[in-house]
Protein backbone atom coordinates (compact mmCIF):
# COMPACT_ATOMS: atom_id res chain seq x y z
CA UNK A 1 0.00 0.00 0.00
CA UNK A 2 1.24 3.62 -0.90
CA UNK A 3 1.37 5.61 2.49
CA UNK A 4 0.68 9.62 1.73
CA UNK A 5 2.29 11.99 4.35
CA UNK A 6 1.01 15.19 4.47
CA UNK A 7 2.92 18.12 6.29
CA UNK A 8 2.54 19.94 8.20
CA UNK A 9 -0.66 18.82 10.24
CA UNK A 10 -1.71 22.29 10.85
CA UNK A 11 -0.51 25.43 8.72
CA UNK A 12 -1.44 29.06 10.18
CA UNK A 13 -1.11 31.66 7.50
CA UNK A 14 -2.48 35.22 7.03
CA UNK A 15 -4.78 36.31 4.38
CA UNK A 16 -3.32 37.43 1.63
CA UNK A 17 -0.18 35.63 2.27
CA UNK A 18 0.90 32.41 0.68
CA UNK A 19 0.64 29.00 1.76
CA UNK A 20 2.16 25.82 0.90
CA UNK A 21 1.24 21.97 1.68
CA UNK A 22 3.43 19.14 1.37
CA UNK A 23 2.64 15.57 0.49
CA UNK A 24 5.08 12.74 0.54
CA UNK A 25 4.50 9.15 -1.52
CA UNK A 26 6.14 6.12 0.34
CA UNK A 27 6.58 5.25 -3.43
CA UNK A 28 6.61 7.04 -6.89
CA UNK A 29 3.37 7.87 -7.63
CA UNK A 30 4.21 9.75 -11.30
CA UNK A 31 2.01 12.62 -11.58
CA UNK A 32 -0.84 10.27 -10.54
CA UNK A 33 -1.82 12.74 -7.99
CA UNK A 34 -4.86 14.45 -6.65
CA UNK A 35 -5.75 17.28 -3.96
CA UNK A 36 -8.92 18.18 -2.24
CA UNK A 37 -10.29 20.92 0.03
CA UNK A 38 -12.67 20.03 2.51
CA UNK A 39 -14.24 22.93 4.68
CA UNK A 40 -16.11 21.52 7.98
CA UNK A 41 -19.38 20.08 7.33
CA UNK A 42 -18.82 19.92 3.21
CA UNK A 43 -18.28 17.52 1.10
CA UNK A 44 -14.25 17.05 -0.59
CA UNK A 45 -14.21 19.28 -3.02
CA UNK A 46 -11.54 18.31 -6.01
CA UNK A 47 -9.34 20.88 -6.73
CA UNK A 48 -6.14 19.29 -8.75
CA UNK A 49 -5.35 16.40 -10.51
CA UNK A 50 -2.58 15.00 -12.34
CA UNK A 51 -0.27 16.79 -9.79
CA UNK A 52 -0.65 20.22 -11.48
CA UNK A 53 -4.11 20.55 -13.55
CA UNK A 54 -6.95 22.51 -12.21
CA UNK A 55 -10.24 21.08 -11.72
CA UNK A 56 -13.14 22.95 -13.51
CA UNK A 57 -13.74 26.22 -11.46
CA UNK A 58 -11.21 26.04 -9.33
CA UNK A 59 -9.52 30.07 -8.97
CA UNK A 60 -5.89 30.17 -10.60
CA UNK A 61 -4.27 30.71 -6.84
CA UNK A 62 -4.26 26.71 -6.61
CA UNK A 63 -1.78 25.15 -8.05
CA UNK A 64 -0.14 21.77 -7.81
CA UNK A 65 3.57 20.88 -8.64
CA UNK A 66 6.09 17.79 -8.08
CA UNK A 67 6.02 14.17 -9.37
CA UNK A 68 7.50 10.84 -8.07
CA UNK A 69 7.16 10.91 -4.48
CA UNK A 70 6.93 14.74 -3.32
CA UNK A 71 4.31 16.94 -4.47
CA UNK A 72 3.26 20.86 -3.07
CA UNK A 73 -0.18 22.58 -3.19
CA UNK A 74 0.30 26.19 -3.07
CA UNK A 75 -2.19 28.73 -2.31
CA UNK A 76 -0.66 32.22 -3.93
CA UNK A 77 -2.75 34.46 -1.80
CA UNK A 78 -4.94 33.35 0.67
CA UNK A 79 -9.07 34.07 0.94
CA UNK A 80 -10.86 33.87 4.09
CA UNK A 81 -13.01 31.15 1.83
CA UNK A 82 -9.55 28.89 1.74
CA UNK A 83 -9.16 27.84 4.94
CA UNK A 84 -9.95 24.11 4.96
CA UNK A 85 -8.58 20.98 5.20
CA UNK A 86 -6.54 19.83 2.58
CA UNK A 87 -6.18 16.16 1.61
CA UNK A 88 -3.53 14.30 -1.45
CA UNK A 89 -5.00 10.96 -2.79
CA UNK A 90 -2.77 8.69 -4.91
CA UNK A 91 -4.04 6.61 -8.02
CA UNK A 92 -0.74 4.95 -9.69
CA UNK A 93 -0.71 1.97 -6.79
CA UNK A 94 -3.99 0.80 -6.75
CA UNK A 95 -5.90 -0.74 -4.81
CA UNK A 96 -6.38 0.51 -2.11
CA UNK A 97 -6.53 4.22 -3.75
CA UNK A 98 -4.85 5.95 -0.38
CA UNK A 99 -5.05 9.74 0.65
CA UNK A 100 -3.10 12.08 2.97
CA UNK A 101 -3.94 12.49 6.71
CA UNK A 102 -4.67 16.05 5.57
CA UNK A 103 -3.73 19.49 6.79
CA UNK A 104 -5.65 21.95 8.09
CA UNK A 105 -5.08 25.71 7.19
CA UNK A 106 -6.23 27.79 9.88
CA UNK A 107 -5.81 31.97 9.68
CA UNK A 108 -3.15 33.08 11.65
CA UNK B 1 -26.45 20.17 -11.99
CA UNK B 2 -24.62 16.97 -11.07
CA UNK B 3 -26.34 15.75 -8.09
CA UNK B 4 -25.44 12.41 -5.42
CA UNK B 5 -27.39 11.74 -3.02
CA UNK B 6 -26.94 8.88 -0.63
CA UNK B 7 -29.40 7.62 1.39
CA UNK B 8 -29.55 4.43 3.93
CA UNK B 9 -27.45 5.26 7.11
CA UNK B 10 -28.55 5.02 10.57
CA UNK B 11 -27.55 3.03 13.68
CA UNK B 12 -26.87 -0.51 13.38
CA UNK B 13 -25.65 -3.13 16.04
CA UNK B 14 -22.24 -5.10 15.68
CA UNK B 15 -22.69 -7.46 13.42
CA UNK B 16 -25.79 -7.02 12.13
CA UNK B 17 -26.18 -5.49 8.14
CA UNK B 18 -26.98 -1.90 6.29
CA UNK B 19 -27.43 -1.31 2.78
CA UNK B 20 -26.57 1.92 1.53
CA UNK B 21 -27.95 3.63 -1.47
CA UNK B 22 -26.93 6.71 -3.80
CA UNK B 23 -29.02 8.18 -6.50
CA UNK B 24 -27.47 9.74 -9.14
CA UNK B 25 -28.12 12.60 -11.60
CA UNK B 26 -27.63 15.27 -13.97
CA UNK B 27 -24.83 13.01 -15.90
CA UNK B 28 -25.20 10.23 -17.84
CA UNK B 29 -24.24 7.25 -15.24
CA UNK B 30 -22.97 4.18 -17.17
CA UNK B 31 -20.43 6.81 -18.45
CA UNK B 32 -18.57 6.53 -15.38
CA UNK B 33 -17.04 4.12 -12.32
CA UNK B 34 -18.94 4.87 -9.16
CA UNK B 35 -16.84 4.46 -5.67
CA UNK B 36 -17.78 4.81 -2.01
CA UNK B 37 -15.14 6.87 0.19
CA UNK B 38 -15.66 7.26 4.02
CA UNK B 39 -14.42 9.18 6.67
CA UNK B 40 -14.55 8.41 10.75
CA UNK B 41 -15.82 11.13 12.79
CA UNK B 42 -13.12 13.64 12.89
CA UNK B 43 -10.78 11.76 10.48
CA UNK B 44 -9.07 11.50 7.46
CA UNK B 45 -10.57 10.12 4.06
CA UNK B 46 -10.40 6.30 3.25
CA UNK B 47 -11.36 4.28 -0.01
CA UNK B 48 -13.72 2.05 0.36
CA UNK B 49 -14.74 0.30 -3.07
CA UNK B 50 -15.14 0.98 -6.24
CA UNK B 51 -17.38 -0.47 -9.40
CA UNK B 52 -17.07 0.00 -13.39
CA UNK B 53 -19.56 1.42 -15.61
CA UNK B 54 -21.13 -2.38 -16.54
CA UNK B 55 -20.31 -3.87 -13.04
CA UNK B 56 -18.04 -6.34 -14.82
CA UNK B 57 -15.10 -5.20 -12.38
CA UNK B 58 -15.23 -4.33 -8.55
CA UNK B 59 -12.28 -3.43 -6.13
CA UNK B 60 -12.42 -3.18 -2.24
CA UNK B 61 -10.14 -1.82 0.49
CA UNK B 62 -8.82 -5.06 2.80
CA UNK B 63 -10.74 -3.47 5.15
CA UNK B 64 -13.99 -4.10 4.16
CA UNK B 65 -13.26 -7.07 1.69
CA UNK B 66 -15.15 -10.26 2.40
CA UNK B 67 -17.98 -8.09 4.05
CA UNK B 68 -18.91 -5.56 1.96
CA UNK B 69 -20.37 -5.53 -1.44
CA UNK B 70 -20.65 -2.99 -3.89
CA UNK B 71 -22.79 -2.92 -6.88
CA UNK B 72 -25.17 -0.48 -9.21
CA UNK B 73 -28.13 -0.27 -11.12
CA UNK B 74 -27.76 1.66 -14.70
CA UNK B 75 -31.36 1.23 -15.22
CA UNK B 76 -31.96 3.54 -11.96
CA UNK B 77 -29.19 5.17 -11.98
CA UNK B 78 -28.13 4.21 -9.02
CA UNK B 79 -25.25 3.34 -6.60
CA UNK B 80 -25.37 0.40 -3.64
CA UNK B 81 -23.66 -0.85 -0.67
CA UNK B 82 -24.16 -3.81 1.39
CA UNK B 83 -22.80 -3.69 4.66
CA UNK B 84 -22.55 -7.12 6.19
CA UNK B 85 -20.79 -8.48 9.43
CA UNK B 86 -20.74 -4.41 10.49
CA UNK B 87 -18.17 -3.77 13.30
CA UNK B 88 -17.75 -0.48 15.39
CA UNK B 89 -14.54 0.54 13.07
CA UNK B 90 -17.24 1.15 10.00
CA UNK B 91 -18.66 3.85 11.91
CA UNK B 92 -18.33 6.66 9.75
CA UNK B 93 -19.93 9.22 7.17
CA UNK B 94 -19.96 7.50 3.96
CA UNK B 95 -19.79 9.23 0.67
CA UNK B 96 -20.75 8.29 -3.40
CA UNK B 97 -18.41 9.58 -5.75
CA UNK B 98 -17.80 9.59 -9.64
CA UNK B 99 -14.81 8.72 -10.88
CA UNK B 100 -13.22 10.64 -13.80
CA UNK B 101 -13.98 7.83 -16.43
CA UNK B 102 -16.39 4.44 -17.08
CA UNK B 103 -13.53 2.14 -16.16
CA UNK B 104 -11.79 0.78 -13.10
CA UNK B 105 -8.33 1.16 -13.82
CA UNK B 106 -6.28 3.81 -14.96
CA UNK B 107 -5.83 7.26 -13.54
CA UNK B 108 -9.19 7.74 -10.64
CA UNK B 109 -9.90 10.87 -9.18
CA UNK B 110 -12.95 11.53 -7.49
CA UNK B 111 -15.46 14.46 -8.80
CA UNK B 112 -18.11 15.33 -7.72
CA UNK B 113 -18.94 13.94 -4.08
CA UNK B 114 -22.13 13.54 -2.10
CA UNK B 115 -23.13 14.83 1.03
CA UNK B 116 -22.66 11.56 2.50
CA UNK B 117 -24.74 9.40 4.72
CA UNK B 118 -23.67 8.37 8.29
CA UNK B 119 -23.32 4.97 9.76
CA UNK B 120 -23.15 4.47 13.41
CA UNK B 121 -22.46 0.94 14.39
CA UNK B 122 -22.93 0.93 18.41
CA UNK B 123 -24.80 -1.65 20.65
Amino acid sequence: ETVMTQSPATLSVSPGERATLSCRASQSVRSNLAWYQQKPGQAPRLLIYGASTRATGIPARFSGSGSGTEFTLTISSLQSEDFAVYYCQQYNNWPPITFGQGTRLEIK
Amino acid sequence: EVQLVESGGGLVQPGRSLRLSCAASGFTFDDFAMHWVRQAPGKGLEWVSGIGWNSATTGYADSVKGRFTISRDNAENSLHLQMNSLRAEDTALYYCVRSNHAHLSGTIWFDPWGQGTLVTVSS
